[in-house]
This record gives structure tokens, sequence and C-alpha cells, in this order.
């Protein structure tokens, strides 16, 4: 099955610095991209995806881009604020009827 | 609308004994989803169901049954709770499948076997 793994596990950035997790997964037939942002206590919520007919996408000061030859996945973070202080996990799914594949987790403090 | 919810959000059990989890989502998504989530570990499919009267193995399915009688109800049952079932459970609910979707999340049941 898929594999995907996160790097690094803990990441502290100054406010206002950019951010930037990286992923890679194992299935080359994977081609849907999710990440979602975990706060502490709360639920995994969606925080933007891509699939694999695009290489970047960008959704306010959050990016993703994507590599398939390599077979890795960033997640971007522009201009960090506390509030970006969560866990975030980036998944994988190879196709129709194939469930997702979720990374381990990044926990990323911002630093005031 | 309250989206995806889940009951009880903590429970304590002793080894041996049963529950069952409940998940109700009012979203009229045709797939449902149970996860675990253990520390360093991420998220980890136990079940899941693509529809009404459906169910499927995840990756860790072992220890735990489901069944998905209505449309808008996913349960987990633990017939003999062990120490290493103690988690946080969420169930997830997705309009198409999960590979193509977004997953929508409840908030989550955390369990403590004693």
């Amino acid at each position: 099955g898929e594999n995907v793994e996160q790097h690094p596990s803990t990441l502290s950035v100054q406010e206002g610095d950019s951010a930037v997790i990286k992923c890679t997964y194992s299935d080359s037939a994977s081609n849907y991209f999710p990440w979602y942002k975990q706060e502490l206590g709360k639920r995994p919520q969606l925080i933007i995806d891509i699939r694999s007919n695009v290489g970047e996408k960008k959704d306010q000061r959050i990016a993703v881009t994507l590599n398939k030859t390599a077979k890795h996945f960033s997640l971007h973070i522009t201009e960090t604020q506390p509030e970006d202080s969560a866990v975030y996990f980036c998944a994988a799914a190879p196709g129709r009827n194939n469930r997702l594949a979720f990374g381990k987790g990044n926990q990323v403090v911002v630093i005031p | 609308n309250a989206g995806v919810t889940q009951t009880p959000k903590f429970r304590v059990l002793k080894t041996g004994q049963s529950m069952t989890l409940l998940c109700a989502q009012d979203m009229n998504h045709e797939y449902m989803y149970w996860y675990r989530q253990d520390p360093g570990m991420g998220l980890r499919l136990i079940h899941y169901s693509v529809g009404e009267g459906t169910t499927a193995k995840g990756e860790v399915p072992d220890g735990y049954n489901v069944s998905r009688l209505k449309k808008q109800n996913f349960l987990l049952g633990l017939e003999s709770a062990a120490p290493s079932q103690t988690s946080v459970y969420f169930c997830a609910t997705s309009q198409r499948d999960s590979s193509t979707d977004t997953q929508y999340f409840g908030p989550g049941t955390r369990l403590t076997v004693l």
C-alpha cells in the first residue's frame, strides 16, 4: 500500500517567517494529495489539496507544490501567525476506491 | 446543521469490557470512516463504509467491529477492550470516495482502557 512520510516532525518558526513541510510518498499511482490541520484538542480539517495534474496551488498564505517525478509534495505557509501553530497531516491516495494514507504529522510552533 | 458528531466524548473502560462509539452525520454523505489517532502514529483507518449496509476493513481492523444500518450513522464496537485500544477515535465522512474528496471529521472520542 501507499506509504507517506513527513519531515521534519517538529518545526519552530518566528512569527512572520515562512514554514515548509515536505511529504514523500511511495506509490507512483497516487493522484490526490490533501493537507489537514489539527489544532490542539480539535478535529483535523482540510486546508488545501492538490491533484496530480497540477504542480502548484495557492490559497492566501498557504500553498502546496507537487513533484510527481520525485514523489514528494510540500506545504508552504507564508507570514506565519500564532494561529498557524498546529499539527499538519499530509495524505496521498492511489486513485479511486483506494483509501487515503496519512503521514504521521508535523508539529508547527509559531513563536510570537 | 451539526455536521459530524460523535458520542461519547470521553470514556474509561476496564480491560475486557465492551462499548459502542456512535458517529452521526447530517451531511447526507455516502462514505464514512473510523480512524484512531495515537501519539506519533498519525491517523490510521480502522473500518469504513461506502454506503448504507456496507462495511470494509481498513489498516488496523483487529479488535473492532462496525455497522452501518442507517446512512447517517456509523457505529464502532469494541467487544473486549484491551489497553492497546487506548486512543482518540475520529469518525469522518465524505460525499464521494476519499481518494478524490474532502473528509469531514467529527470531534473525536477519547477512550482509555485500564
